[in-house]
């Protein structure tokens, strides 16, 4: 079993649309979360971390349900320079961050 | 960004041949790891290091091997390079350890083996 599962899209939508990606892990003594973004032949860059009381940043909220063990990053009003693949991170043992194969969103004028 | 640079960004290599990709950073990090990345699969740690000298396996760590001589350096050596691994190499570094601080990667080196 994957430590972190994403649903691999791809997610086509228009712009301006509001669109919600989720992931779910499996270890629950995870300690840390994040989002990243990767563009076509780029490295992952972090987008934001996902604290235990969600948190918004600009136009993206992420969101984390301990107890369901997932992790959700909404973005609303979605702009043509949104697509890209999507990376949840999931981080125990400190040293050891596992990525989810990532979500594809591709916004469509 | 944390000022990774990775060499060579591209390489085309014979099977059976050794591989040295370095990752280079100037931002004093402890921590460094070496991420492979293929279709399906996401990115996968090989080895990872949390100090000078100070290495360990990840989950995909057969035929691969690492040194780290410098806080700044860290190499991936492929002993004897087979078709299963070609695919993007990602280095990636981290402060200090702390649930906040997450990590940054470099711009990832092409591998191809033939």
């Amino acid at each position: 079993r994957k430590e972190v599962e994403q649903d691999p899209g791809p997610f086509n939508v228009p712009e301006g649309a509001t669109v919600a990606f989720n992931c779910t892990y499996s270890n629950s003594a995870s300690q840390s979360f994040f989002w990243y973004r990767q563009d076509c032949r780029k490295e992952p860059k972090l987008l934001m971390s996902v604290y235990s009381s969600g948190n918004e940043d600009g136009r993206f909220t992420a969101q984390l349900n301990r107890a369901s063990q997932y992790i959700s990053l909404l973005i609303r009003d979605s702009k043509l320079s949104d697509s890209a693949t999507y990376l949840c991170v999931v981080n125990y043992n400190f040293n050891k961050f596992y990525f989810g194969s990532g979500t594809k969103l591709n916004v469509k004028p | 960004d944390a000022g990774i640079t990775q060499s060579p960004r591209h390489k085309v290599t014979e099977t059976g041949t050794p591989v040295t990709l370095r990752c280079h950073q100037t931002e004093n990090h402890r921590y460094m790891y070496w991420y492979r990345q293929d279709p399906g699969h996401g990115l996968r740690l090989i080895h990872y290091s949390y100090g000078v000298k100070d290495t360990d396996k990840g989950e995909v760590s057969d035929g691969y091997s690492v040194s780290r001589s410098k806080t700044e350096d860290f190499l991936l050596t492929l002993e004897s390079a087979t078709s299963s691994q070609t695919s993007v190499y990602f280095c990636a570094s981290r402060p200090r350890q702390g649930l906040r601080n997450t990590i940054y990667f470099g711009e990832g080196s092409w591998l191809t083996v033939v």
